[in-house]
């Protein structure tokens, strides 16, 4: 079946490095992926997204890589925080049986920022 | 500024109750989602409503049922709780542009004990 995952549970970073965070997918017709950030105790929040039309796209401090061949995407994260600590997901837009569209997440992936 | 509103934040229930999570969103989106979380699992989509009255299937519907009487609500039901639906509930909503999906946004989440 369709499935979108992530490859490590957890990463440790130290302060001030660059963190990737790697995630990949099986659909090969998904076309728009969002990166979303979930600090303890509160819901999902948006990072950044990108379509299949493109390669990569970059936010503040962020970076989002799309690679179709492999069916792989990254959020790389420059110069990290303390407030970067969180858990990531990737998701991806899948069709359901009735022809709507539906978000799909991967397991997440825990970052620790080390001071 | 909150825009997805979840009613209880902590929810303590015994195993046979009809337990009802709410959500309610002032974005006035026409799509809202009822997603679980679990440790190692991610999140999982269990129903979703992409229009007043209208509501389809997720990946895992077993033992849940929902209600979308108007736009702005979407109701979670169980209607028999176990001690297997003890979980993270997050609510969603997303609006149309362009014929997609966009704009998904979380609320805090519902944490349920079911004992």
């Amino acid at each position: 079946g369709e499935s979108v995952g992530l490859h490590l549970p957890t990463l440790s970073v130290q302060e001030g490095d660059n963190s990737i965070i790697n995630c990949a997918y099986s659909n090969s017709a998904s076309d728009y992926f969002i990166w979303y950030k979930q600090e303890s105790g509160k819901g999902p929040q948006f990072i950044i997204d990108i379509r299949s039309n493109m390669d990569k796209r970059q936010g503040q401090r962020v970076t989002v890589l799309l690679n179709k061949t492999v069916k792989h995407l990254s959020l790389q994260i420059a110069a990290t925080q303390p407030g970067d600590s969180a858990v990531y997901f990737c998701a991806e837009i899948g069709i359901s049986n009735f022809g709507n569209e539906k978000l799909t997440f991967g397991t997440g992936t825990r970052l620790t920022i080390i001071p | 500024d909150v825009k997805v509103t979840q009613s209880s934040r902590y929810l303590v229930k015994r195993t046979g109750e009809k337990v009802f999570l709410e959500c309610v969103q002032d974005m006035d989106h026409e799509n809202m989602f009822w997603y679980r979380q679990d440790p190692g699992l991610g999140l999982r989509l269990i129903y979703f409503s992409y229009d007043v009255k209208m509501k389809e299937k997720g990946d895992i519907p077993e033992g849940y049922s929902v209600s979308r009487e108007k736009k702005e609500r979407f109701s979670l039901i169980l209607e028999s709780a176990s001690t297997n639906q003890t979980s993270m509930y997050l609510c969603a909503s997303s609006t149309i542009r362009a014929g997609r999906n966009y704009g998904y946004t979380f609320g805090s989440g519902t944490r349920l004990t079911v004992v």
